[in-house]
Formats: C-alpha cells, structure tokens, sequence
C-alpha cells in the first residue's frame, strides 16, 4: 500500500522560500503523476501543480512564476519549492499521488500533511 | 475554464438522502473526483470516474455527471458523513487541475 509522507520547515521567514519533501513508500515513483496541495486555516484545497516521472511539471497558472516541483527516483521522493514567500502561503501543504488516464483523474492517496507558517 | 462551483453548506436528516452538486465547464470533458475530510485530517477520496468508489468507501456514495454539473449523493446518510466535500477535475487543458471550493455537510 502506497503511502506518502511530507517533511520540510513549519516555519518560514517572508520573502525566503518554502521547501518540501514528499516521500513514497510502499511503491515506485516511477508510471504516476504526483500532486502538491495546500489548504489555508478554515479555507479549501488549492491545486498547487504536478510532476510526472519524467519530470515534465505543470503549476497552478497563479502561483506558476514562484513554483518548482523536482523529484529524485533514487530516494522516491518529489518536492517542492515556493519562493518569496508571504503571509498568504501559510498553509497546511500536502502530497497527493494523481492517477490520470484520458477523461478520469483522482488524487490518492493523500500525505497527512505539514503546515507551514510563513512569519518572522 | 478551471473554475468549479460547489455549494458552502447543505444540510441532511439523519437517515437521508443529500446531493452535493459540483458546476464547472470542463465537466463537460472531464469526470469529477470527490473527497471527504474530516476536522483535522486529509482529504479522502470518495468517488472517481463515472461512479467508482475506492476500497472501503460504503456503497451508500455514489457519484453523477451530466452536462456541467457533477453530483455525490449519499443515500442513507449517518453520522459519520458529516464533513467538507471537496469535487475536484482538470481544466480544458487537460494539464490543470481545480478543486470546488468545498461543501460542508451537517447531518441533523
């Protein structure tokens, strides 16, 4: 069973970058497309992008020029890098795995996620 | 367009039947999936594709598409159920993906 764990800082100054480890276990990173996620306090879910084991990245058009996904098939981990920062980004993050195949997508399993407070 | 519509709250008797409706363009090309989280947890997946549920999700979710409208009906609803329900679907692109921005179900 496929099982996902995020690790990174709780706390990040503003203007500095945000940076998250998602790490697999339970099954290769290779053949499915894998999600970042957040949620702000009391607010919805917000697709952030995803990166396929190819590399190839796609990024939520608002948050597109500050987003970086990479992953490293040797550890089985994707990231995640968010730059400059604000208090707008202080959120729980999480890591999904996306099973996509023509006209059906679904995000599973989910990490349990790691909040992130952006303040100095 | 990306953008889905869901409805902020709706509310279901203990032993009812509720809908919780999903409305965004590009369900006219895409399936919606649907996810259940809980206070303090991660979001579930729930329904997928036309009307597929994941290993131990009970059979009283069922999922519906037409048109631009995505539907999760929970037949029978408990106590249980209570919680935001999130739709989710890619963007005519294809290479995008959006969540509704949640349901909140309470069960009276």
């Amino acid at each position: 069973q496929v099982q996902l764990q995020e690790s990174g800082p709780g706390l990040v100054k503003p203007s500095e970058t945000l940076s998250l480890t998602c790490t697999v276990s339970g099954g290769s990173i290779s053949s499915y497309y894998w999600s970042w996620i957040r949620q702000p306090a009391g607010k919805g879910l917000e697709w952030i992008g995803r990166i396929y084991n190819s590399g190839s990245t796609n990024y939520n058009p608002s948050l597109k020029s500050r987003v970086t996904m990479s992953l490293d098939r040797s550890k089985n981990q994707f990231s995640l890098k968010l730059t400059s920062v604000t208090a707008a980004d202080t959120a729980v993050y999480y890591c999904a795995r996306v099973v996509a195949a023509a006209v059906v997508s679904w995000f599973d399993p989910w990490g349990q996620g790691t909040l992130v407070t952006v303040s100095s | 367009s990306s953008e889905l519509t869901q409805d902020p709250a709706v509310s279901v008797a203990l032993g009812q039947t509720v809908r919780i409706t999903c409305q965004g363009d590009s369900l006219r090309s895409y399936y919606a999936s649907w996810y259940q989280q809980k206070p303090g947890q991660a979001p579930v997946l729930v329904i997928y594709g036309k009307n597929n549920r994941p290993s131990g999700i009970p059979d009283r979710f069922s999922g519906s598409s037409s048109g631009t409208t995505a539907s999760l009906t929970i037949t029978e609803a408990q106590a249980e159920d209570e919680a935001d329900y999130y739709c989710n679907s890619r963007d005519s692109s294809g290479n995008h993906w959006a969540f509704g921005g949640g349901t909140k179900l309470t069960v009276l």
